[in-house]
């Protein structure tokens, strides 16, 4: 059984352009979670997508977007890169209970974002 | 301030030590608590689900107390291969919110 996979393991970009970071969720689950971790820090939220849908957002501008396909894999798209969003992007896959509580999530081993 | 707060260490400890973390978190209406490990440059992984009860799994104990808003962790007769970042994690609307995490170092 595959874990939660995300490609790619590594990206160099150059402040201004645009990237997509892939995920697909652990098997049987059908929420995906992205969040952003720079050095030295815990990964903070940046959103969660729930059947197609974004559920949940943290504080994190418009230039952070996703997507949610119908296997449930998700995209998470940064336009206008700059310096500050060099960091490790972690993808975490649940399965939803039907209640706000939680269930376990397992992360993916990340996308490390350099932008130059 | 941030929402979950810890100690950033690092805690340095020779083999067979008993280490304790802590960790407070701000928002009362946090629902689930967790202990997550981050070995460098890794994925964090779920260590132990953390309940006002205390629960035990092998060396590690860890407690939460509700009225405190605290959490901790213990670890007991370490090794080295416990070194590792831990991060203290509650779960709020949806969304794991994470402590910076606190380092431990276990040395021969």
């Amino acid at each position: 059984d595959a874990g939660v996979t995300q490609s790619p393991t590594h990206l160099i970009k150059t402040r201004g352009q645009q990237v997509t970071l892939r995920c697909s969720p652990k098997s049987g689950h059908d929420t995906v979670s992205w969040y952003q971790q720079a050095l030295g820090q815990g990964p903070q939220f940046i959103f969660q997508y729930y059947e197609e849908e974004e559920r949940q957002r943290g504080n994190f501008p418009d230039r952070f977007s996703g997507h949610q396909y119908p296997n449930y894999s998700s995209e998470l798209n940064v336009n206008a890169l700059l310096l500050g969003d060099s960091a490790l992007y972690l993808c975490a896959s649940s399965r939803d209970e039907g209640t706000y509580l939680n269930t376990e999530a397992f992360f993916g081993q990340g996308t490390r974002l350099t932008v130059v | 301030r941030k929402e979950v707060e810890q100690d950033p260490g690092p805690f340095n400890v020779p083999e067979g030590a008993t280490v304790a973390f802590n960790c407070t978190y701000s928002n009362s209406a946090s629902q689930s608590f967790f202990w997550y490990r981050q070995d460098c440059r890794k994925e964090p992984k779920l260590l132990m689900s953390v309940y006002s009860s205390g629960n035990e799994d092998g060396r590690f104990t860890a407690q939460l107390n509700r009225a405190s808003q605290y959490i901790s962790l213990l670890i007991r007769d370490s090794k080295l291969s416990d070194s590792a970042t831990y991060l203290c994690v509650v779960w709020r609307s949806y969304k794991l919110i994470f402590g910076s995490g606190t380092r431990l170092l276990v040395r021969p």
